[in-house]
């Protein structure tokens, strides 16, 4: 069956240093989102992604992030200069079509910021 | 205060219990949804509904619409059903539907 995938599972960088996280989405998937997850919080959206433009996009996403679909497979989000406070579970998803479908969500991320 | 709530925050069961997990929200939604995570984090779709009943195995999910109500009914709980249960709204953005996320359930079922 196929499933969102992620890369790094896990990934330990400075404060100040760029990360990338990387995300496939399903093939024939044509929405994609980003969501985070704090540890011992709530998940929160943080962007969505169609037609090559980002669609929406939460307070959280500020100019320090930024999403592209640099090829026909992946989805990468990067943040610029990491906080500590981005230390979090990253999560990518992706749904085939508009309404009534559902969302299917990748393994995450876990970013720690020192 | 939060668009969508859930209660128990934590709920401990014996195994073969009959388990109910609440959602409620506050805002127009285009879907609602219930999500399994488990202790590594993954998270899993187990429902998307938008009006009435549905089930898959021993999982069913109900949503009152005029209410903004919905409920997860675990029958016949296991300890493999242990996880935390999330409660997620779909909301109309742009051309996308951003989920909205509960704060979670943390389900321990006990042999």
């Amino acid at each position: 069956e196929p499933e969102v995938t992620q890369t790094p599972s896990h990934q330990v960088t400075q404060m100040g240093q760029e990360v990338i996280l990387r995300c496939v989405p399903i093939s024939n998937h044509l929405y994609f989102y980003w969501y985070r997850q704090i540890l011992g919080q709530k998940v929160e959206f943080l962007v969505s992604f169609y037609n090559n433009e980002i669609s929406e996009k939460s307070e959280i996403f500020d100019d320090q992030f930024s999403v592209e679909r640099p090829d026909g497979s992946n989805f990468t989000l990067k943040i610029r200069s990491t906080k500590l406070e981005d230390s979090a579970m990253y999560f990518c998803a992706s749904k085939p079509r508009g309404e009534g479908w559902p969302q299917y969500f990748g393994p995450g991320t876990r970013l720690l910021v020192l | 205060k939060n668009e969508v709530e859930q209660s128990p925050q934590n709920l401990t069961a014996q195994e073969g219990e009959f388990i109910t997990i609440n959602c409620s929200y506050s805002v127009g939604i285009s879907a609602l949804h219930w999500l399994q995570q488990h202790p590594g984090g993954g998270i899993v779709s187990l429902f998307m509904l938008s009006s009435g009943k549905k089930k898959h195995g021993r999982l069913i999910a109900t949503i009152n619409i005029q209410e903004k109500h919905s409920s997860l009914h675990i029958t016949a709980s296991h300890p493999r059903d242990s996880a935390v249960y999330i409660c997620a709204v779909g909301v109309y953005g742009g051309a996308t539907n951003k989920l909205i996320f509960g704060t979670g359930t943390l389900l321990a079922v006990q042999p």
